[in-house]
C-alpha cells in the first residue's frame, strides 16, 4: 500500500527554526516533493529531492533519506507569512505521471 | 512562461445539477494534466490524470468524469452533483516540452471552490 505520514499540526515562534517530518511507505520511489499551501489557496512548489541529502533554497531546506523512507522540511528565520500547510508528496515509480500527497502539516507561527 | 487557468473560481450548485469545470495551460506542449479534490482541512485526492489528448485515467470511482479535448485543455464534469462533491477542485500540470528543471513537478492552478447545496 501507499502511505505518507506527517504531523497534523505544529506551532512555532517568529524568528525561530522548525522542522516538519515526513515518512513514507510506497511500492516504489522516484522523488519527493514539498509544497506550501496557504488557507484557501492552491499549493505552490517548494522543493524536490530524488537523491539522499540536503537541498537548500534560501530559508527553506529539504532532506531525504531513501533507506529510511524519511524526509524533513526545515524552515529558518520564521516569518508570520510562513503560517500555512506543508504537503509532503512522493512520486511512486509504478507510474511515471502520478504523485501521492500526504494530508499536510498545518504550521502556525506566533509572534 | 507557463500559466494555468481554472474557472470558475467559486461555484454554488444544487444537488442533482450538472457540473463543468475547465482548466487550460499556456506556454507548454503535451503536458500531463491532473484533477484533484481537497475536502475542507484534508489532503489532496487525485481524481483523474491524462498523459495526452483523449487519454484519461480515473483514480477513484465516482459520479465525476474528465475529458481532454485539446492538448492543453482538461475538463471535469458531472451529470448529477451530490452533496459529497463539495470541495476545492485543483487542476495541475507537469512535464511537457517547456524545458523546466524537473519534469515531474506538478504546478497547480488557482482552484475552484464548489459548494453543493
Amino acid at each position: 500500500g501507499q502511505n505518507i505520514d506527517q504531523p497534523t499540526e505544529m506551532t512555532a515562534t517568529e524568528g525561530a527554526i522548525v522542522q516538519i517530518n515526513c515518512t513514507y511507505q510506497t511500492s516504489g520511489f522516484n522523488g519527493l516533493f514539498w509544497y506550501q499551501q496557504h488557507a484557501g489557496e492552491a499549493p505552490t512548489f517548494l522543493s524536490y529531492n530524488v537523491l539522499d541529502g540536503l537541498e537548500e533554497k534560501g530559508r527553506f531546506s529539504s532532506f531525504l533519506s531513501r533507506s529510511k523512507g524519511y524526509s524533513y522540511l526545515l524552515l529558518k528565520e520564521l516569518q508570520m507569512k510562513d503560517s500555512a500547510s506543508y504537503l509532503c508528496a512522493v512520486r511512486d515509480d509504478s507510474s511515471a505521471s502520478k504523485i501521492i500527497f500526504g494530508s499536510g502539516t498545518r504550521l502556525s507561527i506566533r509572534p | 512562461s507557463q500559466t494555468i487557468h481554472q474557472w470558475p473560481a467559486t461555484l454554488v450548485q444544487p444537488v442533482g445539477s450538472p457540473l463543468s469545470l475547465e482548466c487550460t495551460v499556456e506556454g507548454t506542449s503535451n503536458p500531463n494534466l491532473y484533477w484533484y479534490r481537497q475536502a475542507a482541512g484534508r489532503g489532496l485526492q487525485l481524481l483523474f490524470y491524462s498523459v495526452g489528448i483523449g487519454q484519461i485515467s480515473s483514480e477513484v470511482p465516482q459520479n465525476l468524469s474528465a475529458s481532454r479535448p485539446q492538448d492543453r485543455q482538461f475538463i471535469l464534469s458531472s451529470k448529477k452533483l451530490l452533496l459529497s462533491d463539495s470541495g476545492f477542485y485543483l487542476c495541475a500540470w507537469s512535464g511537457g516540452l517547456a524545458g523546466l528543471g524537473s519534469t515531474d513537478t506538478q504546478y497547480f492552478g488557482p482552484g475552484t471552490r464548489l459548494t453543493v447545496l
